[in-house]
């Protein structure tokens, strides 16, 4: 089954640093990435994901970058502010599966 | 708005004791899930279904049933509860497309004594 390795576990960063967060999975027939971030006590939810066919995506602060050759993955967020700090989690999941597997999560922490 | 439930919300229990957590969705999404959360560990798939009367087994099973007896809910029973067990339970659920989203519920903190 599909493997996905997330680095580093814990991320400091000041505020207005970037942040990034990589991925790997193991898998060649996935072909769907979604990061979710988990804020303390709450739930984990959506803030971007990636199809296959697609090499890079945007939105706003937040970017992921997506290399199959190298099957790995990565979420940039810039200029970062002390309400990202949270758990984020990537998944993959393979072509023919709604199922995600998940990496083991990345504690980010943005001090003011 | 359509929503996803858990309860309870939180839930002591004892050792032996059976224990049914609830997981309700309105999203009428025919894919549903049910993950564990520890430490160190991300989200652990115990069981998933896609569809009424279907269901399959994750990657950490033992221990664990679901049932699907309509679209909206998928209860997940513990028949023994058991000390190892003691985690935080989300239920999720998804749409038809493989890359739909997956909505997570608010999670129940189950502790066994």
């Amino acid at each position: 089954g599909e493997n996905v390795e997330q680095h580093p576990s814990t991320l400091s960063v000041q505020e207005g640093d970037s942040a990034v967060i990589k991925c790997t999975y193991s898998d060649s027939a996935s072909n769907y990435f979604p990061w979710y971030k988990q804020e303390l006590g709450k739930r984990p939810q959506l803030i971007i994901d990636i199809r296959s066919n697609v090499g890079e995506k945007k939105d706003q602060r937040i970017a992921v970058t997506l290399n199959k050759t190298a099957k790995h993955f990565s979420l940039h967020i810039t200029e970062t502010q002390p309400e990202d700090s949270a758990v984020y989690f990537c998944a993959a999941s393979p072509g023919g599966s709604y199922i995600p597997t998940f990496g083991r999560g990345t504690s980010l922490i943005v001090h003011p | 708005d359509a929503e996803i439930t858990q309860s309870p919300r939180h839930k002591i229990t004892e050792t032996g004791r059976q224990v049914t957590l609830a997981c309700h969705q309105t999203w009428n999404h025919n894919n549903m899930f049910w993950y564990r959360q520890d430490l160190g560990h991300g989200l652990r798939l115990i069981h998933y279904s896609y569809g009424v009367h279907d269901t399959n087994k994750g990657e950490v099973s033992d221990g664990y049933s679901v049932s699907r007896s309509n679209t909206e809910d998928l209860p997940l029973t513990l028949e023994s509860a058991a000390s190892s067990q003691t985690s935080v339970y989300f239920c999720a659920s998804s749409g038809q497309a493989i890359t739909d989203t997956q909505y997570f519920g608010p999670g129940t903190r189950l502790t066994v004594l």
